[in-house]
């Protein structure tokens, strides 16, 4: 059980375009995900947390109109990466809670490369 | 400031020898702890986590850590290491009304 995905697991896309990836949380309902992102050799550094129906509250540093995150059901979030820069590569990780503190599940993560 | 060392950037083990990998966090209380592997390009696995009780916790994979108050840590250890075990190990902390926050990360390598 708690098995978490994402979609896709790869894209590339060129500078200036979005892009979207998905996470679903496929046997449990998420109460909150959260948005984390990782670059090379480096640890996990948390972007946003999302709960279902409402507004995302983004971490220090992370721009809300570049990183679009929508929680539209308790099994879906996005992240939309709009005007994609080559300095937005990166390894996106996504994780679904149930509401316990301590109760998160990670996905595979989507590997993004901009050119 | 609240957070999470691991002091070892990178340890070469030969296959067979035993491992220990360092985790130290900083906050009051003690928080919910964990350790996670990631191997090249994939995402985060669960191998074991502490939230009270016995201080010596199993995970999957053969590995266990240890919770000692005193120090502070949560370090990571296996007996007997296999060559598919090189990889990344993350150890995390959270507390309540918080979120996760993660280690550094050390980067494994298991010599034949």
């Amino acid at each position: 059980g708690a098995v978490v995905s994402q979609h896709p697991s790869r894209v590339i896309c060129k500078s200036g375009t979005s892009v979207k990836i998905e996470c679903r949380s496929l046997d449990f309902q998420a109460t909150t995900m959260f948005w984390y992102r990782q670059f090379p050799k480096q640890s996990l550094m948390l972007m946003a947390t999302s709960n279902e129906g409402s507004k995302a509250t983004y971490e220090q540093g992370v721009e809300k109109d570049k990183f679009l995150i929508n929680h539209a059901s308790l099994t879906l979030s996005t992240l939309t990466v709009t005007s994609a820069h080559p300095e937005d590569s990166s390894f996106y990780i996504c994780s679904a809670g149930t509401g316990k503190v301590y109760e998160q599940y990670f996905g595979p993560g989507t590997r993004l490369t901009v050119t | 400031a609240q957070s999470v060392t691991q002091p070892d950037i990178h340890i070469t083990v030969s296959e067979g020898a035993s491992l220990e990998l360092r985790c130290n966090y900083s906050y009051g209380a003690t928080p919910y702890l964990f350790w996670y592997v990631q191997s090249p390009g994939q995402g985060l696995q669960l191998l074991l986590k502490y939230f009270s009780g016995d201080t010596l916790v199993q995970g999957i994979k053969g590995f266990e850590a240890e919770f000692k108050r005193s120090q502070s840590s949560f370090n990571l250890r296996k007996p007997s290491v296999h060559w598919s075990d090189a990889a990344e190990y993350f150890c995390a902390v959270v507390r309540y009304g918080q979120n996760f926050v993660f280690g550094p990360g050390t980067r494994l390598s298991v010599l034949p």
